[in-house]
């Protein structure tokens, strides 16, 4: 399966920053996506990374807020924009690689901390 | 009513016991029930997944889908300390698309 190395591992932003967070991959991969969890909760998908093309955002989850780039099929970035302390959550960035369930698979998460 | 129900515990039990987890669901369109196990401070790692109906067994651990319920289970056999961690079910309903995820149940197995 794929390997992920996921950008910061934690950080500790200030409300009303921003921090873009990176996903790289070691082999091209046909699926991306970011998930959110917070303290005590489980995986939220924020959106479906689109190679070349804009995220698909679920539900409660807002292009301005949290936009998201994937120029490649190894790469993607999802920022957190204008931050509160509710934003205070790991972020995950997920892969599928080629064909079939045992291919979907995590990066080890950013720990972010909004004070 | 939440697309996948689960237990979130904690749950602990002392090494050697056999510990079972469980999820339901409500969108009968799931075809792939997975299990991930998530230590502190890390990313999910896939543990097992099965598709459809049926059982799958990998080493201590059991995977376990009734359909006709909408009932998944994990079951751990002569549990060990190492297994402490966070157990989450996760669902599709078909190949590259997002996964839905239980809550996840927190176990601690005791030494």
């Amino acid at each position: 399966s794929a390997v992920i190395s996921q950008k910061p591992s934690r950080d500790i932003c200030q409300r009303g920053t921003s921090l873009t967070i990176q996903c790289q991959v070691d082999s091209q991969v046909t699926m991306m996506f970011w998930y959110r969890q917070q303290p005590g909760q489980s995986l939220t998908l924020i959106a479906t990374a689109n190679q070349g093309s804009e995220a698909t955002y679920e539900s409660g989850f807002v292009i301005d807020k949290f936009p998201i780039s994937r120029p490649n099929l190894t790469f993607s970035t999802l920022t957190v924009s204008n931050m509160s302390p509710e934003d205070s959550s790991i972020y995950l960035c997920s892969v599928v690689s080629g064909q079939g369930t045992d291919g979907y698979t995590f990066g080890s998460g950013t720990r972010l901390t909004v004070v | 009513q939440k697309e996948v129900e689960q237990d979130p515990g904690p749950l602990s039990v002392p090494e050697g016991a056999i510990v079972s987890l469980n999820c339901t669901y409500s969108n009968s369109a799931f075809q792939y029930f997975m299990w991930y196990r998530q230590y502190s401070r890390k990313g999910p790692e896939l543990l097992m997944y099965t598709y459809s109906s049926g059982n799958k067994e990998d080493g201590r651990f059991t995977a376990q889908v009734d359909k006709s319920s909408k009932y998944i289970s994990l079951f751990i056999r002569d549990s060990q300390p190492s297994d402490s961690a966070t157990y989450l079910c996760a669902m599709i309903h078909s190949g590259n698309t997002p996964l839905v995820f239980g809550k996840g149940t927190r176990l601690s197995v005791i030494a």
